[in-house]
């Protein structure tokens, strides 16, 4: 149970194009969700957290105009890099929180590559 | 501010060995911690999680960890080492706003 599904697994784009990355809750519904971004060898930084039916709020540093997060319904967030560049590449991790003492749930990642 | 550091980036341990992975931590509330496992190229794996009562918590895959409140640690222990535990290894703590902070990884190693 609780599994949520990302997609998708990897995407190349051209620089300046726009991406969506979807991360959907299968079998729950998750009303908080948070993106993650990691490069190569590193460490896992959140970028924003996601309430259903609010504004994503974003941690420091991350441009939310470049990284526009859209969190529908209940079982759905959305994750889209705008006029990718090549220093956007990375890896990207949705999750979900499980609620109160049930700790949170991964998406299987997008490795994004803009060319 | 909570945070969370991992002594030893990379760790190698031989088939059947035991693991020790360490993880401090800081809180400034009572913690919940957890370890998660990552594959290359794949999302996180739940190891295991501790957040509130009996301190040794056992997960999947023969690991379990510690919570040691006087030495704000949660190491991550399992007794023998198998090639397929070869993989990243995160700590993690929850914060105050319900967010997971993780530390940066160890990459364990498992040499035949």
């Amino acid at each position: 149970g609780a599994v949520v599904s990302q997609h998708p697994s990897w995407v190349i784009c051209k620089s300046g194009t726009s991406v969506k990355i979807e991360c959907r809750s299968l079998d729950f519904q998750a009303t908080t969700m948070f993106w993650y971004r990691q490069f190569p060898k590193q460490s896992l930084m959140l970028m924003a957290t996601s309430n259903e039916g609010s504004k994503a709020t974003y941690e420091q540093g991350v441009e939310k105009d470049k990284f526009l997060i859209n969190h529908a319904s209940l079982t759905l967030s959305t994750l889209t890099v705008t006029s990718a560049h090549p220093e956007d590449s990375s890896f990207y991790i949705c999750s979900a929180s499980l609620g109160t003492g049930h700790g949170y749930t991964f998406g299987s990642g997008t490795r994004l590559t803009v060319v | 501010a909570q945070s969370v550091t991992q002594l030893g980036s990379h760790v190698s341990v031989s088939e059947g060995a035991l693991v020790l992975l360490r993880c401090n931590y800081s809180s400034s509330v009572p913690p919940y911690l957890f370890w998660y496992v990552q594959y290359p190229n794949q999302g996180l794996q739940l190891l295991l999680k501790y957040t509130t009562g009996a301190t040794l918590v056992k997960g999947i895959n023969g690991f379990e960890a510690e919570f040691k409140k006087s030495e704000t640690s949660f190491h991550l222990t399992k007794p023998s080492a198998h090639m397929s535990d070869a993989a990243e290894y995160f700590c993690a703590v929850k914060t105050s706003y319900d967010k997971v902070i993780f530390g940066p990884g160890t990459s364990l190693s498992v040499i035949p």
